[in-house]
């Protein structure tokens, strides 16, 4: 299968700061990736869609200003947590797939954010 | 609304036995089914899926689903379970034409020796 990569594995950083998450596919080309977030033990949450050299799609409820989406290439798609606190603590996955909704999305591995 | 349910939070058999991961779904048109398992800390991993054709779909590790479409269930089953198949299943379905996944609640495998 495709591959996804995610960086940073897990971070930590002080209230206020802000953190940049990388998702890349390293073997096609993703028009579309997707950002979740995943509390311990339950769903993953979908946060927004992110477009290829357009805005993100946000779903609702997340807050854009806060969660700030770029997805510059074909291949990179960044989250950017601004203004950490520490309820934004979280496991946070990306994915990618070949746009279309029969194609299987690949994951990266996670991120695990810890706001101090 | 597409959505998708996992009845069950947790389900536990011994090595050996066979095991089912209940999966139910709600869709308008065609539905296109996944099955992923996450690890602890890790990203989700791909098992199966169902499109079309067949409604037993083979796949990962030993893994099988049945679509059944008059029960609107994705059953995810395996002959016979291994402690290393323990982990956190999630079943779900694809929405709209943009790939994006609408997931269960995730069920519990728990294989003990």
């Amino acid at each position: 299968g495709a591959v996804v990569s995610q960086h940073p594995s897990w971070v930590i950083c002080k209230s206020g700061t802000s953190v940049k998450i990388e998702c890349r596919s390293l073997d096609f080309q993703a028009t579309t990736m997707f950002w979740y977030r995943q509390f311990p033990k339950q769903s993953l949450m979908l946060m927004a869609t992110s477009n290829e050299g357009s805005k993100a799609t946000y779903e609702q409820g997340v807050e854009k200003d806060k969660f700030l989406i770029n997805h510059a290439s074909l291949t990179l798609s960044t989250l950017t947590v601004t203004s950490a606190h520490p309820e934004d603590s979280s496991f946070y996955i990306c994915s990618a797939s070949k746009y279309r909704r029969e194609t299987e999305a690949f994951f990266g591995q996670g991120t695990r954010l810890t706001v101090v | 609304a597409q959505s998708v349910a996992q009845p069950e939070d947790q389900v536990n058999v011994a090595e050996g036995n066979p095991l089912t991961v209940k999966c139910t779904y709600s869709v308008s048109g065609n539905p296109y089914l996944f099955w992923y398992v996450q690890y602890p800390n890790r990203g989700l991993q791909f098992l199966l899926k169902y499109i079309t054709g067949d409604n037993l779909v083979k796949g990962s590790y030993g893994f099988e689903a049945e679509f059944n479409k008059s029960q609107t269930s994705f059953h995810l089953k395996k002959p016979s379970a291994l402690v290393s198949d323990s982990a956190l299943y999630f079943c779900a379905v694809s929405s709209g034409n943009t790939g994006k996944l609408i997931f269960g609640q995730g069920t519990t495998l728990q294989v003990k020796p």
